[in-house]
């Protein structure tokens, strides 16, 4: 059965504190991770999809990298306004997505 | 501007009541999905569409029912059959089934 784990649950960091986030999965077949940003109350904005080992997409303060285990999302010197919760999502051979809990992330000035 | 529109953004409902939640699109995606979030789970798809006359139930379908006559709609019905429908609903698009998916603002169902 497909997994996907995140972790931490949560995460408190100072404004310029550079970390990783991470996602942990099973999957037989990768066919894409996806991460997503989500503000309280609010549908999931899109942020990368990885389709292969090796692979980092990159967007501002934040980078994602794939291996054949795990992605993880670094953030760079984050702001105030990088707090949210960040999901993680994988699609094996089939249309569904399959989420993570997420990671609730905030920055505080 | 291109987007996904929800609607309602809060609904209350009474047991035993069936409600439509609505989900309009205008980017010209093929693919439509319904999830459920509730605190502390990931997204839980409960019916997707990849063309119009067609979909296939997701993981939670059960007290659930979908339509899609057109291409930019794909409301879904809850119906007094689901238990425990309190939460979080999302409807999400995308130009195929193998591509990334756009969310909509959600709608947040309650039953008093």
């Amino acid at each position: 059965e497909d997994q996907v784990t995140q972790s931490p649950e949560a995460l408190r960091l100072q404004e310029g504190e550079s970390s990783s986030l991470n996602c942990s999965y099973t999957v037989s077949g990768l066919r894409g991770l996806f991460w997503y940003r989500q503000d309280p109350g609010k549908g999931p904005e899109f942020l990368f999809t990885l389709y292969s080992a090796g692979e980092e997409k990159e967007k501002e303060r934040l980078k994602a990298t794939l291996t054949k285990k795990e992605s993880f999302l670094h953030i760079t010197a984050p702001k105030p306004e990088d707090s949210a919760t960040y999901l993680c999502a994988v699609r094996n051979s089939g249309y569904a997505l399959n989420f993570g809990k997420g990671t609730s992330l905030l920055v505080t000035p | 501007d291109g987007g996904i529109t929800q609607s309602p953004k809060y609904l209350f409902r009474k047991e035993g009541q069936n409600v439509t939640l609505s989900c309009e699109q205008n980017l010209n995606h093929d693919a439509m999905y319904w999830y459920r979030q509730d605190p502390g789970q990931g997204l839980r798809l409960i019916y997707y569409s990849q063309i119009v006359n067609d979909f296939q139930k997701g993981d939670i379908a059960e007290g659930y029912s979908v339509s899609r006559e057109k291409k930019e709609s794909f409301p879904l019905t809850v119906t007094s059959a689901q238990k425990n429908p309190t939460a979080f609903y999302l409807c999400a698009s995308s130009i195929g089934e193998y591509n990334e998916q756009f969310f909509g603002p959600g709608t947040r169902l309650t039953v008093l």
